[in-house]
C-alpha cells in the first residue's frame, strides 16, 4: 500500500511569489490535513479537508489556501510569499475523523529568499 | 481552547536505561490522544491512539497510559536503544473540530 506522497520535496521561492504544494493520500483515505513546522515550533495546523470540503482551518492568513479533489488528492497554495513562510509543510491522511491515526508524508521543505 | 504541554522538552538517556515523559492537557473533552514518533529526516509515525481513561497500549518496548481525570498521558520506553532517538509528539483530537492539537514534543537522545 503506497504511503502519503508529497511533491515537491524541496522548493526555493522568492518573496512575493506564490507556490502550490501537492499531497496524494493513502488510497481510501478521505481526510487530508496540512501542517506547518518551523524551527522551535510544534506542528501548526493549517487546514483539513474531507470529501472535497474544508472542515476546519487553523489560524493562518488568507494567503494560505487549499483544496481537495474528488480523488482525495489535495493541494495547498501560498500566495505573496514572505520570508517567514519558510518551513516544512507536512500533509497527513486518515480514513475519517482524527480519532484514528494519521499517516504523514515526507513533507515539502519550502525556502523563501 | 485545548492546550497540550509536553515535558521535558529534551532528554538524554543512557542506552539500556528506561525512561518516560509526559503529555498534559487541561480537559478530558476530546475524542482521542495520539502519540507519534518523529525521527530526523523521516515522517512522523503513529505509535498509539488512546480514547478511554485508563487505556494502556504497548508496542514492543514502548508503552503509554492515559489518565483523562487528572489530565495526563505517559509514554514509557524500556531499555532504550539508539534507534529510539527521536522527537515524541503528543496530540489531541477535540470533539469540537476536525484537527489535531499538538504538543511541542520531547526530544529524546540515547547515548551509547
Amino acid at each position: 500500500k503506497a504511503g502519503v506522497t508529497q511533491t515537491p520535496r524541496y522548493l526555493i521561492k522568492t518573496r512575493g511569489q506564490q507556490v502550490t504544494l501537492s499531497c496524494s493520500p493513502i488510497s481510501g483515505h478521505r481526510s487530508v490535513s496540512w501542517y506547518q513546522q518551523t524551527p522551535g515550533q510544534g506542528l501548526q495546523f493549517l487546514f483539513e479537508y474531507f470529501s472535497e470540503t474544508q472542515r476546519n482551518k487553523g489560524n493562518f492568513p488568507g494567503r494560505f489556501s487549499g483544496r481537495q479533489f474528488s480523488n482525495s488528492r489535495s493541494e495547498m497554495n501560498v500566495s505573496t510569499l514572505e520570508l517567514g513562510d519558510s518551513a516544512l509543510y507536512l500533509c497527513a491522511s486518515s480514513p475519517d475523523r482524527t480519532n484514528t491515526e494519521a499517516f504523514f508524508g515526507q513533507g515539502t521543505r519550502l525556502t523563501v529568499v | 481552547i485545548l492546550n497540550v504541554e509536553q515535558s521535558p522538552q529534551s532528554l538524554h538517556v543512557q542506552e539500556g536505561d528506561s525512561t518516560n515523559f509526559t503529555c498534559s492537557f487541561p480537559s478530558s473533552n476530546f475524542y482521542a490522544l495520539h502519540w507519534y514518533r518523529w525521527e530526523t529526516a523521516k515522517s512522523p509515525e503513529a505509535l498509539f491512539v488512546m480514547t478511554l481513561n485508563g487505556d494502556e497500549k504497548k508496542k514492543g518496548r514502548i508503552s503509554a497510559t492515559l489518565n483523562t481525570k487528572e489530565g495526563y498521558s505517559y509514554l514509557y520506553i524500556k531499555g532504550s536503544q539508539p534507534e529510539d532517538s527521536a522527537t515524541y509528539l503528543c496530540a489531541l483530537s477535540p470533539y469540537s473540530n476536525y484537527q489535531l492539537i499538538w504538543g511541542a514534543g520531547t526530544k529524546l537522545i540515547i547515548k551509547p
